[in-house]
């Protein structure tokens, strides 16, 4: 059984676009995150839900809007897409927002903004 | 503001041989966390570890050993008899409890391991 998993895994798509992508995790937990990871492996959050609040909002452009329909699910639209959003995007999840536990990770979705 | 460098970017190394991949952070937080990820080519997100400020003690899981210490602010991951399967990005991650931002896991840039035969 997957634990996190992401939907589509590959995205490719035309400037100006909006487009969606979809995470959803069966461990439980109660918070997840939205992570970017550029072309030279950098890893960096964008967004934090927890129990579908809100928590963490880096500084993302608007174009990108999470959404958390329930604790299980967090999904990204991303509006107008850039070049620049070529990346890979992880989905994550942990127990709780306050808890040291570890996160744990979708397989990515690799996003090719043409 | 946390930070985590990482100042190997990429390291080669023969099958068999020892590595160290060397983590170095900063924080203000008193109790903080500690992570190591590891990146196949496949691209998926592995936990190999986490450690908490308060635990100074080296752990050993198999070939892979970490050493913390906190007065030089390092954690560093050594794989003793690398193997080929080791070839990986392998990131370092930093998490304080204070809550809101605080709460993400920052990550090193990453050290590339290849293990070649």
């Amino acid at each position: 059984d997957t634990a996190v998993s992401q939907t589509p895994k590959y995205l490719v798509t035309q400037m100006g676009n909006d487009k969606s992508i979809k995470c959803e995790q069966n461990l439980g937990h109660d918070t997840m995150y939205w992570y970017k990871q550029d072309s030279k492996k950098f890893l960096k959050i964008m967004f934090s839900y927890n129990n579908k609040e809100l928590i963490i909002n880096e500084t993302v452009p608007n174009r990108f809007s999470p959404k958390s329909p329930d604790k299980a699910h967090l999904n990204l639209h991303i509006n107008s897409l850039e070049l620049g959003d070529s990346a890979v995007y992880f989905c994550a999840s942990s127990a709780t927002a306050g808890s040291p536990n570890e996160q744990f990770f979708g397989p990515g979705t690799r996003l090719t903004v043409l | 503001a946390q930070k985590v460098t990482q100042a190997q970017t990429e390291i080669s190394v023969v099958e068999k041989e020892d590595v160290t991949l060397d983590c170095v952070y900063e924080t203000r937080d008193t109790t903080y966390y500690l992570f190591w990820y590891k990146q196949p080519p496949s691209g998926e997100l592995v936990f190999l570890i986490r450690r908490n400020s308060f635990d100074e003690q080296n752990e050993i899981s198999g070939r892979y050993s970490w050493n913390f210490q906190k007065s030089t602010s390092s954690f560093n991951f050594t794989i003793t008899a690398s193997q080929v399967v080791d070839s990986a990005v392998y990131f370092c991650a930093l998490r304080g409890v204070s809550g809101g931002s605080n709460y993400k896991l920052t990550f090193g840039k990453g050290t590339l391991l290849t293990v070649n035969p």
